[in-house]
């Protein structure tokens, strides 16, 4: 199985502010890795896929980078609705989710 | 536009097994491929299974191999999850995610979720 890591854990950022958030993989996934949104109460939302595509209606404010283990997610000025949990996701084998980085109001 | 449509909230007693339901709308069940993907109170998200469209077969996790059934009824567009020998660790709410060709296979579209209590 394809493990994630996600770093930080938590992120604590002013709106406005540039949000960098992290995930690893245990062994080579190429691009084949997604990023996704989730608020308090509501299903997951994709935001990126194939590490660098934005979704259908995403804003261009999110975009994503990486391949084989290292891949980034990067939020160029926060607004007040893009905190949240920010999970990362892998097809390159199984399916299989990170942990989650938590991105919250400082 | 899909949309997915679960089953209300279960409350189970440890070793019973539960069965969730997703409705699908907008598409037809065989347009797609269809996953679960559950989420343990305050965690994070962990798939479970699906249908894997390159070989016709639904894929499970190995945590979960051998507890868990989904099935489809083609004729209602109805896609089910069965979970058995239910334990406390299995209290989560539970979604149904599609993937498509157009989403490149990743989960586009999510169910709002069914939470499962397993208590005595």
């Amino acid at each position: 199985e394809i493990v994630l890591t996600q770093s930080p854990a938590t992120l604590s950022l002013s709106p406005g502010e540039r949000a960098t958030l992290s995930c690893r993989a245990s062994q080579s996934v190429s691009s084949y890795l997604a990023w996704y949104q989730q608020k308090p109460g509501q299903a997951p939302r994709l935001l990126i896929y194939d590490a660098s595509n934005r979704a259908t209606g995403i804003p261009a404010r999110f975009s994503g980078s990486g391949s084989g283990t290292d891949f980034t997610l990067t939020i160029s000025s926060l607004e007040p609705e893009d905190f949240a949990v920010y999970y990362c996701q892998q097809r390159g084998g199984l399916f299989t989710f990170g942990p989650g980085t938590k991105v919250d109001i400082k | 536009q899909v949309q997915l449509v679960q089953s209300g909230a279960e409350v189970k007693k440890p070793g019973a097994s539960v069965k969730v339901s997703c409705k699908v709308s907008g598409y037809t069940l065989t347009e797609l491929s269809m996953h679960w993907v559950r989420q343990a109170p305050g965690k994070g998200l962990e798939w479970m299974g699906g249908f894997d469209p390159e070989d016709g077969e639904t894929i499970y996790a190995q945590k979960f191999q051998g507890r868990v059934t989904m099935t489809e009824d083609t004729s209602t567009d109805t896609a089910y999850m069965e979970l058995s020998s239910l334990r406390s660790e299995d209290t989560a709410v539970y979604y149904c995610a599609t993937l498509r060709p157009l989403s490149h296979y990743y989960f586009d579209y999510w169910g709002q979720g069914t939470l499962v209590t397993v208590s005595s």
